[in-house]
């Protein structure tokens, strides 16, 4: 079974900083994807940029980009010149190849402030 | 519609009442799934429906919980004898088809069930 792990439940950086969350991920499987979803408080999860394993460069989108160390397992995301509004939840998940279940970590909680 | 909906937004019942949450999926979707989110957890894979295939019942945490999915389209999830526990948000999501990689996957804002 996949695991995913997010270790810092809560994180608070201010305006136009720059903020790195943190995700392991536990699998046998060779061919998956990666995930970072974002939760605001109206609690739609909203995809903010996906990896596939298969692919060594890093995704970006915007000012958002990952940090895809496969043989560690990690799977860090990076915002840059944070804004008020990414204030939300942060997921990171899983989903391995041919398959269509989402497994999540347990979020962390992100702050921007003024 | 244009995104996924579910209804209602916010469910209170009594500990011991069966609840229904309803989702309707973007049109065109052919696989739906539910997921919950437990206070301060991430999303925990309930059920997923493709199609007219049998759906994947893997991820539903005991027999008090049950879905169906009628005429491939609107998904009715159904928690008897509700206990405290069973509080949660309940979150749908649609995709267009077994695409890889979770292209197209768009969630609704969840029904927050709360059982007093």
């Amino acid at each position: 079974a996949q695991t995913v792990t997010q270790s810092q439940p809560e994180m608070s950086v201010q305006e136009a900083e720059t903020v790195t969350l943190s995700c392991t991920y536990d699998t046998s499987e060779n061919n998956y994807y990666l995930f970072w979803y974002k939760q605001p408080p109206s609690r739609q999860m909203i995809l903010v940029i996906r990896q596939e394993a298969y692919k060594q460069q890093n995704a970006t989108e915007n000012r958002f980009s990952v940090n895809f160390q496969k043989a560690a397992k990690s799977f860090s995301l990076k915002i840059s010149d944070s804004q008020l509004g990414d204030t939300a939840m942060y997921f990171c998940a899983f989903m391995k190849q041919g398959a269509q279940k989402l497994v999540f970590g347990q979020g962390t909680r992100l702050t921007i402030n003024p | 519609g244009a995104g996924v909906s579910q209804s209602p937004s916010n469910k209170v019942t009594e500990k011991g009442k069966d609840v229904e949450l309803r989702c309707d999926p973007i049109s065109g979707h052919t696989a739906l799934y539910w997921y919950r989110q437990s206070l301060g957890q991430g999303l925990e894979f309930l059920i997923y429906f493709q199609g007219n295939s049998a759906p994947d019942k893997s991820g539903l945490p005991s027999d008090r919980f049950s879905a169906e999915r009628t005429g491939g389209s609107v998904s009715t999830l159904t928690i008897q004898r509700t206990q405290q526990e069973d509080s949660a948000v309940y979150l749908c999501a649609s995709s267009p088809s077994r695409g890889q990689g979770a292209i197209g996957y768009t969630f609704g804002s969840g029904t927050r069930l709360t059982v007093v």
